[in-house]
């Protein structure tokens, strides 16, 4: 089974400081994704990678970055969390090619005071 | 612009019979389709998908249609188990060697005994 691990299961922090968010998987999977899901939004592509040091936008990624340093690592940064930042943040793998459905970890619910 | 919409956000049923959740999509470019399930505080768990090649898909107690020229899919439980109580996520993507996906934004299931 795949396996894809969110460092995190809840976290508070505060207005203006960096947060990290880590995510891992076990397959070998090339592609990795950040989403956030809100009520009544469904879940937004924040980031995706889809290979090593590789990275493309999403649907929303003002205010955040990411870093992709190992195949089986992706990581989410809110460089100065805001409150409009509160959210679920799931994160998802999957192989390349052919219908593949992503994976995803059990998500971190974030709070920012 | 919602690319997939899940007009109803919740949907009561009674264990045993039938629960259809729909889902409408706008893009004509995409080829593949998913159904998600989630639990709350637990990432989204892949359900069934099909490609733009089929027009049913069955797993058991569930099977997907798809309606291209209505750009329409709907899932199927019958029959439905209390256990089904969740909120399913409709996604789509058009095929670029892995799978990019736009989500709609959930239909709270709720099956009663």
């Amino acid at each position: 089974d795949v396996k894809v691990t969110q460092s995190s299961r809840y976290l508070v922090k505060r207005t203006g400081e960096k947060v990290f968010l880590e995510c891992v998987q076990d397959m070998d999977h090339e592609n990795m994704f950040w989403y956030r899901q809100d009520p009544g939004l469904g879940l937004r592509l924040i980031y995706f990678s889809y290979d090593v040091k590789m990275k493309e936008k999403g649907d929303i990624p003002e205010g955040y970055s990411v870093s992709r340093e190992k195949k089986e690592r992706f990581s989410l940064i809110l460089e100065s969390a805001s409150t409009n930042q509160t959210s679920m943040y799931l994160c998802a793998s999957t192989l390349t090619g052919g219908n593949q459905p992503q994976h995803f970890g059990d998500g971190t619910r974030l709070s920012i005071l | 612009d919602q690319q997939v919409k899940q007009n109803s956000p919740s949907l009561s049923v009674q264990e045993g019979r039938i629960s259809i959740l729909n889902c409408d999509y706008t893009n004509s470019m995409f080829d593949y389709f998913l159904w998600y399930k989630k639990y709350p505080a637990e990432g989204p768990t892949f359900l069934i998908s099909i490609s733009s090649i089929k027009d049913k898909n069955e797993d058991g107690r569930f099977t997907v249609f798809l309606n291209k020229s209505a750009k329409h899919l709907s899932l199927h439980i019958v029959p439905s188990q209390p256990g089904d109580s969740a909120v399913y996520f409709c996604a789509a993507s058009a095929f670029s060697g892995f799978q990019k996906l736009v989500f709609g934004t959930g239909t709270r299931l709720l099956v009663s005994p």
